[in-house]
């Protein structure tokens, strides 16, 4: 199974700083098709996951352009361009290349 | 307005079964596989499975293919998941989440095993 591993686990940010969050797998998520199945969510708490990027880099209808992603292969990133209150919970990343699927393990995002 | 209700919460005896079903509206039922996520308490997000309300072809993580079987309806735009031979373990919410990039998610369906 294609592990990904995020970094950092906890993130402490100020209102307005800029974060990233990294997501590294132990395969390519390149599919045969051409896509890259990696996708961001977030979870505030006590609630549904919530989609936030889809295909690396796509930003998913709704969501604040603060919020972008990049990478390929097998190194990902999501960065906040200022981080807001709302912002706060657990941000996962999930690929959808190989089956199984499967999530990293989360970075939560505190107020400093 | 794609719309996700999932069932409400259940509570299963050790080796008994539980069947959750999320009703979907919104889009068109047969556009998106479903997924089931797995949430044990305090945890990250476990992917169940899959399955493809057209055809009623499923894909399972390993762990799972003896824990859990998925079913939908068409002709009602629900998806179900039976959850069979309960432990402790199974103790979680479970959330189904239409669509390749789990666009979209449900409300969630707490399971909780006990005597």
């Amino acid at each position: 199974d294609v592990v990904l591993t995020q970094t950092p686990p906890t993130l402490s940010a100020t209102i307005g700083q800029s974060v990233s969050i990294s997501c590294r797998s132990s395969q390519s998520l390149l599919h045969s098709n051409g896509n890259t199945y990696l996708h961001w969510l977030l979870q505030r708490p006590g609630q549904s996951p919530q989609l936030l990027i889809y295909l690396v880099s796509r930003l998913e209808s709704g969501v604040p352009n603060r919020f972008s992603g990049s990478g390929s292969g097998t190194d990902f990133t999501l960065k906040i361009s200022g981080v807001e209150a709302e912002d706060l919970g657990v941000y996962y990343c999930v690929q959808g290349t190989h089956a199984p699927y499967t999530f990293g393990a989360g970075t939560k995002l505190e107020l400093k | 307005e794609v719309q996700l209700q999932q069932s409400g919460p259940e509570v299963g005896r050790p080796g008994s079964s539980v069947k959750i079903s999320c009703k979907a509206s919104g889009y068109t039922f047969t556009d998106y596989v479903m997924n089931w996520v797995k949430q044990s308490p305090g945890q990250g997000l476990e992917w169940i499975g899959w399955i493809d309300p057209e055809y009623g072809s499923t894909d399972y993580a390993e762990k799972f293919k003896k824990k859990a079987t998925l079913t939908a309806d068409t002709s009602s735009n629900t998806a179900y998941i039976q959850l069979s031979s309960l432990t402790s373990e199974d103790t979680a919410t479970y959330f189904c989440a239409p669509s390749d990039w789990f666009a979209y998610w449900g409300q969630g369906t707490l399971v909780t095993v006990s005597s």
